[in-house]
């Protein structure tokens, strides 16, 4: 059953620290995403990756980091330095960069800070 | 001014009408144009995807896309309570550059019984 999984689904950090939110898929993609979403701003792209230890800054990059150490694998780490962390976080991966290659998204995770 | 507008309703209508949702975007390099259905607390999901001008149908659902006035639409027939979601248009300018996709604010639509 191919799919993209993230976890936890619900995460809650005190102001400070780091928090991991992990993305897996299993599609053979290549390419994944990190996207976050607020209410009334539809999904702003964070970092993205076209293929294993490269990955390139998306539109709100300041205070996250990401790693690709793994095709499957794609990590997102929200640094105490992002001033307003509470968002829906949704990864997502597609075959490749291209226009016509379809992102398909996984069930995202919340992150509330305390 | 955001380079893809959305209103973001919300819209209520009754069980059994058609619904039309729209956005318009100012960037005349996108050529691929998606509807994604996001349910409450869940990832988005793909529901249409059409590349340049034109109507695309499947079942229910009927995209259409005007790229001389830069809109494109969404039509639901017969709508359903399990219709009920956000709907967020999404479009990339694909070729041979990053297919980076610009998405709307999102409609959330609510059908009642």
């Amino acid at each position: 059953d191919g799919g993209i999984t993230q976890s936890p689904k619900y995460l809650f950090r005190k102001e400070g620290q780091n928090v991991t939110l992990s993305c897996e898929q299993n599609l053979n993609h290549d390419a994944m995403y990190w996207y976050r979403q607020d209410p009334g701003q539809g999904l702003r792209l964070i970092y993205y990756s076209q293929i294993v230890n490269d990955f390139q800054k998306g539109d709100i990059a300041e205070g996250y980091s990401v790693s690709r150490e793994k095709k499957e694998s794609f990590p997102l780490t929200v640094t105490s330095a992002q001033k307003n962390p509470t968002a829906f976080y949704l990864c997502a991966s597609s075959k490749g960069l291209a226009g016509t290659d379809t992102q398909y998204f996984g069930p995202g995770t919340r992150l509330t800070v305390l | 001014q955001k380079e893809v507008e959305q209103d973001p309703g919300p819209l209520s209508v009754p069980e059994g009408a058609i619904v039309s949702l729209n956005c318009t975007y100012s960037n005349s390099a996108f050529q691929y144009f998606m509807w994604y259905r996001q349910y409450s607390r869940k990832g988005p999901e793909l529901l249409m995807y059409t590349y340049s001008s034109g109507n695309k149908e499947d079942g229910r659902f009927t995209a259409q896309v005007d790229k001389s006035s830069k809109y494109i639409s969404l039509f639901i027939r017969d709508s359903q309570p399990s219709d009920s979601a956000t709907y967020l248009c999404a479009m990339s300018a694909g070729g041979t550059s990053y297919g980076k996709l610009t998405f709307g604010q999102g409609t959330i639509l609510t059908v009642h019984p």
